[in-house]
């Protein structure tokens, strides 16, 4: 069984472009999560789906991050426009209907 | 907001030693997790507790979660260099809401 995927796992960008996370999570999970993870701390949650509706986004920067999960199954967080503290490593994890979330490898953001 | 604190926040030892890592909250979870993250990579997950006291084995490594459902800790014993890397713990709440403690960076010298 295919786990997370996401896309691309390395990004390097100037401040004040705009960027874009693509991930597919494990086949059936209708849970899905973004994360932001710095060096040497835990991840923490940006945003969580279930199926196509967004129902904890309460730590999400909403003046310049965005995401979507139009169909339910794969999702795309935007960042625009970036900012230098933006710079961290983006992880995606899905679940079905248990507790347990299976991570992606993530996307290392740097923003220059 | 439920906390997670994990203790110690680095940890280096020699090939063959035992260690015992932390995870605590002043918080009851109906579930804790317990990842390993290599650098690079994303949280692979080692174990799910869900009952206060289980004990659960997987190889070298014993996890237990506490009683009242509020800590946890990963003992290994006769660490080996593979065991390098960071462990989270992540205790879930609210079907669906979880939260990460910072992680205990291992470094297990040969």
């Amino acid at each position: 069984e295919a786990g997370v995927v996401q896309s691309p796992r390395y990004k390097i960008i100037e401040k004040k472009q705009p960027v874009a996370f693509w991930c597919n999570p494990i086949s059936g999970h209708n849970t899905l999560y973004w994360y932001l993870q710095n060096l040497g701390q835990g991840p923490e949650l940006l945003i969580r789906y279930e199926n196509e509706e967004a129902v904890d986004d309460s730590q999400l920067p909403k003046d310049r991050f965005s995401a979507e999960r139009l169909k339910g199954v794969d999702s795309t967080l935007k960042i625009q426009p970036a900012e230098l503290g933006d710079s961290a490593v983006y992880l995606c994890a899905s679940s079905s209907d248990t507790d347990t979330q299976y991570f992606g490898p993530g996307t290392r953001l740097t923003v220059l | 907001t439920q906390l997670l604190e994990q203790s110690p926040q680095f940890l280096s030892i020699q090939e063959g030693e035992n260690l015992t890592v932390y995870c605590n909250s002043s918080s009851v979870f109906s579930s804790l997790q317990w990842y390993r993250q290599e650098p690079g990579e994303g949280p692979v997950l080692l174990v799910t507790v869900v009952t206060g006291g289980e004990v659960k084995k997987l190889k070298r490594l014993t996890f237990q979660f506490g009683d009242a459902r509020k800590d946890s800790s990963l003992h290994i014993t006769a660490a080996q260099p593979g065991d390098t890397g960071l462990y989270l713990c992540a205790g879930a709440w609210n079907a669906g809401k979880s939260t990460f403690g910072d992680g205990t960076t291992l470094t297990v010298k040969p």
